[in-house]
């Protein structure tokens, strides 16, 4: 079974531009999460899709940042216009259903440096 | 608000010995759960155990065991014979959110963990 899938790995702007994040979650799970991990921190969740809805984006900073997920599978993140502070690794995670008990299957992540 | 902390910031543990990294956390629910994830120089996290507030038994899965003391509202992870592998990043995790409902991780700190051969 192919897990989370992510691109680009790496990824290196000036503030002020503009990027883009995409996520291809385990075939199947219908809920999926992005996350922000600062260096030295814990993920934070931004943003978790039941299908094709969002089910909370209350710590998604909306005046910059955006996420969708069309037809209930692949995922985008976007930042417009990036911060300095944006500086993380974003992590995105899939589960079959809503985690209960059920574990959340992470991807690689993507590494974005602003300068 | 429910939180979760992790009070140590390193680990330094010689191969084959045991190591337990420690996991308070703080919540009002009675129905919660409790995960711990790696994370290697790689960047994924990786599951490794979970422990639901209403298990009777300690969660345990291979050479990881989960010591969780409800009372004391601890969830430590407990690594037998440690392996040069098991250098990494812990992170000790809480599920917030109704049951039945839209939920939602809330992560601690981490520990890094190094294994002195």
């Amino acid at each position: 079974e192919a897990g989370v899938a992510q691109s680009p790995r790496y990824k290196i702007i000036e503030k002020r531009q503009s990027v883009a994040f995409w996520c291809n979650p385990i075939s199947g799970h219908a809920t999926l999460y992005w996350y922000q991990q600062i260096l030295g921190q814990g993920p934070k969740l931004l943003i978790q899709f039941q299908n094709n809805g969002v089910v909370d984006d209350s710590q998604l900073p909306k005046d910059r940042f955006s996420a969708e997920r069309l037809k209930g599978v692949d995922s985008t993140l976007k930042i417009q216009p990036a911060k300095l502070e944006d500086s993380a690794v974003y992590l995105c995670a899939s589960s079959l259903v809503p985690s209960g008990i059920y574990e959340q299957y992470f991807g690689p992540g993507t590494r974005l440096t602003v300068t | 608000a429910q939180k979760i902390t992790q009070t140590q910031p390193g680990m330094f543990v010689q191969e084959k010995e045991a190591v337990t990294l420690d996991c308070t956390y703080d919540t009002s629910d009675p129905s919660y759960g409790l995960f711990w994830y790696k994370q290697p120089s790689s960047g994924e996290m990786i599951f490794l155990i979970y422990q639901g507030s209403y298990d009777q038994q300690n969660a345990t899965e291979g050479r990881y065991s989960l010591n969780f003391q409800k009372a004391r509202k601890s969830a430590n992870l407990v690594i037998s014979a440690s392996q040069l592998g098991d250098s990494a990043m812990y992170f000790c995790a809480m599920r917030e959110g109704p049951v039945q409902g839209a939920q939602k991780l809330v992560f601690g700190q981490g520990t890094r963990l190094t294994i002195n051969p």
